[in-house]
């Protein structure tokens, strides 16, 4: 998966607890994305980082913070985990904002 | 919503046939790609066709691009098993510019 490594892969919780889900990427690339895929929704974006510590909001960012503090990493926060947020997330990686996008695995989410 | 729509949602055909998938967008673009998702995966990228070009090939893979009509038809010929998987375009649509995903096509490619 181009370099890309998303961890956890899988993970339950329950409502209220905080998660965080972190990526990581081998490939220097300027531009790091969180989307989440739902049935009938398709990718939507939540948050990206156009470098360290420059990060900006997606469609669906409400519930949702993210924090860069290296270039290779990513993570993203969910503060109170709700049942609404049961999806699987992807990180991706780009060098340019609207050049080809290298995804991760995915991380199944399953908050209870 | 900016989405990209893709049509048909899903699409049966038996191996050695072709595959094609519409998709339709509302905004101008700079380009437009196609991913494959196979079941449990991260998503793919395909081909990407830039709003200048007409038609693109890459192996089984033909894009055409009809930017007057804000649509894109990934053909993929002489399919086989392997190809089950969902497709998706992307452009980028978005207020800031981000890619716009669709939601995609699920391919079954019958043996």
């Amino acid at each position: 998966d181009a370099g890309i490594t998303q961890s956890p892969r899988h993970k339950v919780t329950e409502t209220g607890t905080p998660v965080t889900l972190r990526c990581h990427q081998t490939e220097n690339h300027r531009y790091m994305y969180w989307y989440r895929q739902d049935p009938g929704h398709g990718l939507r974006l939540i948050h990206y980082s156009y470098g360290v510590k420059d990060t900006d909001k997606g469609e669906v960012s409400d519930g949702y913070s993210v924090s860069r503090s290296k270039t290779e990493d990513f993570l993203l926060t969910l503060e109170s985990a709700t049942s609404s947020q049961t999806s699987v997330y992807f990180c991706a990686i780009s060098g340019l904002k609207v050049d080809i996008q290298y995804f991760g695995a995915g991380t199944r989410l399953s908050v209870l | 919503s900016q989405q990209g729509e893709e049509d048909p949602q899903a699409l049966s055909i038996q191996e050695g046939e072709n595959a094609t998938m519409n998709c339709s967008y509302k905004t101008s673009i700079n380009n437009l790609q196609w991913y494959r998702q196979n079941s449990g995966r991260g998503l793919v990228h395909l081909i990407l066709i830039r709003s200048n070009e007409r038609e693109k090939h890459s192996g089984r893979l033909r894009v055409t691009l009809d930017t007057s009509k804000k649509s894109s038809s990934l053909l993929i010929t002489a399919s086989r098993a392997a190809d089950t998987a969902s497709y998706f375009c992307a452009f980028n649509g978005g207020s800031q510019g981000n890619l716009i995903f669709g939601k995609g096509t699920k391919l079954s490619v019958k043996p």
